[in-house]
């Protein structure tokens, strides 16, 4: 089970952290990853990261921005969003790869949502 | 820059078969395997086929996907109302190091 948190309302150009728990199964072992989806819009991949931390990866609409990251010790990957524009507003999902990134990720949470306004 | 296309949208009568198609642009991606994902509404995706064309446990067998060359297809046989959604076509782009989605194809049933 996936279950996300920290969406909310960010002015553009400000900061957001979101948090996705784990449980049910051996995270550490997993690959993660981000996937947003616009209001209205199709599914949007953000970022990936392997089991164990060691490789990250990145769309090239939120390079320098986002960073992924993750706490094995607390069943949790995180998503640190900066420097937010009002395109990264959507419902961020994380979701769990089958061990590699390269494998389809299934399952997913229920979505965070993120507001960009002024 | 990978690119998968689906129709944006596609429909049936229950009991039909429709068959939805993911195209991949780029050779990037031709030789990786596709996933199709089904989204009902306010919901998250939900794998229906991994590895083009197999089934994760519980999926019904109305469900089929296929892959050749740089095509895809998702097929839906015995179509139920509760098959209305939006359904997307997934791939890893070793090239890119990212996933890529197809734009997704809405589906009614009449």
């Amino acid at each position: 089970q996936l279950s996300e948190s920290g969406g909310g309302l960010v002015q553009p150009g400000g900061s957001l952290r979101l948090s996705c728990v784990a449980s049910g199964f051996n995270f550490g072992n997993y690959a993660m990853s981000w996937v947003r989806q616009a209001p209205g819009k199709g599914l949007d991949w953000v970022s990936g990261i392997s089991g164990g931390g060691t490789q990250t990866y990145y769309a090239d609409s939120v390079k320098g921005r986002f960073t992924i990251s993750r706490d094995d010790s607390k069943s949790t990957l995180y998503l640190q969003m900066n420097n937010v524009r009002a395109g990264d507003a959507a419902v961020y999902y994380c979701a769990r790869h089958n061990v590699y990134t390269a494998n389809w990720p299934d399952p997913w949470g229920q979505g965070t949502l993120v507001t960009v306004s002024s | 820059q990978s690119v998968l296309t689906q129709p944006p949208s596609a429909s049936g009568t229950p009991g039909q078969r429709v068959t939805i198609s993911c195209s991949e642009g780029s050779s990037n991606i031709a030789s990786t395997s596709v996933s199709w994902y089904q989204q009902l509404p306010g919901a998250a995706p939900k794998l229906l086929i991994c590895n083009n064309h197999q089934r994760p446990s519980g999926v019904p067998d109305r469900f089929s996907g296929s892959k050749s060359g740089t095509s895809a297809s998702l097929a839906i046989s015995g179509l139920r109302s509760e098959d209305e959604a939006d359904y997307y076509c997934a791939a890893w782009d070793y090239s890119m190091l990212a996933w890529v989605f197809g734009g997704g194809t809405k589906l009614t049933v009449l």
